[in-house]
């Protein structure tokens, strides 16, 4: 079964700083998913990916499949962006989630 | 386009009742799952279906949760009886299709056993 781990578990930074989570899987996956949980919020899919690279607004994922590795930027953070990220690998026995990696970004 | 609706939002009961929570996926989502969520922890699968068939209940506590997906499109949870560790956030997602499909989630339903 896949594993997945993702550092930092938390993460405090002041606004404007540039925020990188990183996602490690075990195990080949046909796609990694980045997820978004709010406060009291439900969750949110910020991005799916298999190959290469996706950028949506201020954020930016990337996945090295070799490495089995995924990475996701925050390029100019904001207060707004401080919540939960979740990422998820996607194998053919399912969903393996990280426990998460809680931001919180300071104006 | 509506959205993943899960209801009820917040339930509280006492240890030893049941509960049940509802769920109705995106229009044409094949792929329906359960999680659990416990505060300061990533979610947990409970149970995944596809169609009205489950594909992995390996997780599921058989003993005191149970789940169906009639005619494949709505699901509902139940949990009898609830234990003080059942308290968590339940959350119900779809997708078009299994593991590549991009993911989407209710608001959630928090459950609280006293």
């Amino acid at each position: 079964k896949n594993e997945v781990e993702q550092s930092p578990q938390n993460l405090t930074a002041q606004e404007g700083e540039f925020i990188t989570i990183n996602c490690s899987y075990s195990v080949g996956i046909s796609a990694l998913h980045w997820l978004q949980q709010h406060p009291g919020g439900g969750i949110v899919s910020l991005f799916m990916l298999s190959s290469g690279k996706k950028k949506h607004g201020r954020l930016i994922a990337t996945i090295n499949i070799q490495e089995k590795h995924s990475s996701l930027h925050i390029t100019a953070s904001h207060p707004r962006d401080s919540a939960v990220y979740i990422c998820a690998a996607g194998a053919a026995d399912g969903l393996t989630f990280g426990k998460g990696t809680h931001l919180i970004i300071q104006p | 386009e509506a959205g993943v609706a899960q209801s009820p939002r917040y339930k509280i009961i006492e240890k030893r009742q049941s509960v049940a929570f509802w769920c109705n996926p995106i229009s044409g989502h094949a792929t329906l799952y359960w999680y659990q969520q416990i505060l300061g922890q990533g979610p947990k699968l409970l149970i995944q279906f596809q169609n009205n068939g489950v594909v992995d209940d390996s997780q599921l506590p058989k003993d005191r949760f149970s789940a169906e997906r009639l005619k494949g499109v709505d699901s509902t949870l139940k949990i009898q009886p609830a234990k003080l560790e059942d308290s968590a956030v339940y959350l119900c997602a779809s997708s078009l299709v299994t593991s590549t499909g991009e993911l989407f989630f209710g608001e959630g339903s928090r459950l609280t056993v006293l």
